[in-house]
């Protein structure tokens, strides 16, 4: 079973649309957790921190439930500049020890 | 501005041959990282350093090798070991001592075989 994992999709919605992304971890003593959205050909930047009371950023919540060992991404909204592939990363070991996902792609279209 | 810098953005290599890839950052991190990313999949780490003068093996470290004699520099160098060395090649740095790690990547080295 791989440390983390995602729905690889890819989400295909409309303009405007809310659109949810999950992600399972494998490791219950995990630390932190963080969305990157990644460009096609770019490197991943970091979207947003994930929080056990959940929170909000925009367009974008995420929310993590430590009982059930996942996060998620909701985007609601959805804009053209969305369309990217979303990297769920998972923080153990006093932060040396980083675990990407392999990433969910999503396309909005007009 | 701070940040990461990776050097050169495209990279082509002949059979055999070693070649090295540079990664330069002015964040003042204790910790840098390399990863290897390939068409469709996620991120695999290839090494990382804690600190100057001391490295660890990450998941796919075979054929590849690096240094971290300052801090501000960790140069990976894909050897001729390296069956399979067509990828898209990620430096990143961070401060497991602050808030989000603040974890950075450079703009990436993309390799190709010829």
């Amino acid at each position: 079973r791989k440390e983390v994992e995602q729905d690889p999709g890819p989400f295909n919605v409309p303009e405007g649309a809310t659109v949810a992304f999950n992600c399972t971890y494998s490791n219950s003593a995990s630390q932190s957790f963080f969305w990157y959205r990644q460009d096609c050909r770019k490197e991943p930047k970091l979207l947003m921190s994930v929080y056990s009371s959940g929170n909000e950023d925009g367009r974008f919540t995420a929310q993590l439930n430590r009982a059930s060992q996942y996060i998620s991404l909701l985007i609601r909204d959805s804009k053209l500049s969305d369309s990217a592939t979303y990297l769920c990363v998972v923080v153990n070991t006093g932060g040396f020890k980083t675990i990407f996902g392999a990433g969910t792609r999503l396309f909005v279209k007009a | 501005d701070g940040g990461i810098t990776q050097s050169p953005k495209y990279l082509f290599r002949k059979e055999g041959q070693n070649v090295t890839l540079s990664c330069e950052q002015n964040l003042n991190h204790d910790a840098m990282y390399w990863y290897r990313q390939d068409p469709g999949q996620g991120l695999r780490l290839i090494y990382y350093s804690q600190i100057v003068n001391d490295f660890q093996k990450g998941d796919i470290a075979e054929g590849y090798s690096v240094s971290r004699e300052k801090k501000e520099s960790f140069p990976l160098t894909v050897t001729s070991a390296q069956k399979n060395p067509t990828a898209f090649y990620l430096c990143a740095s961070s401060n497991p001592m602050a808030a989000n790690y603040g974890y950075t990547f450079g703009s990436g080295t993309r390799l190709t075989v010829v």
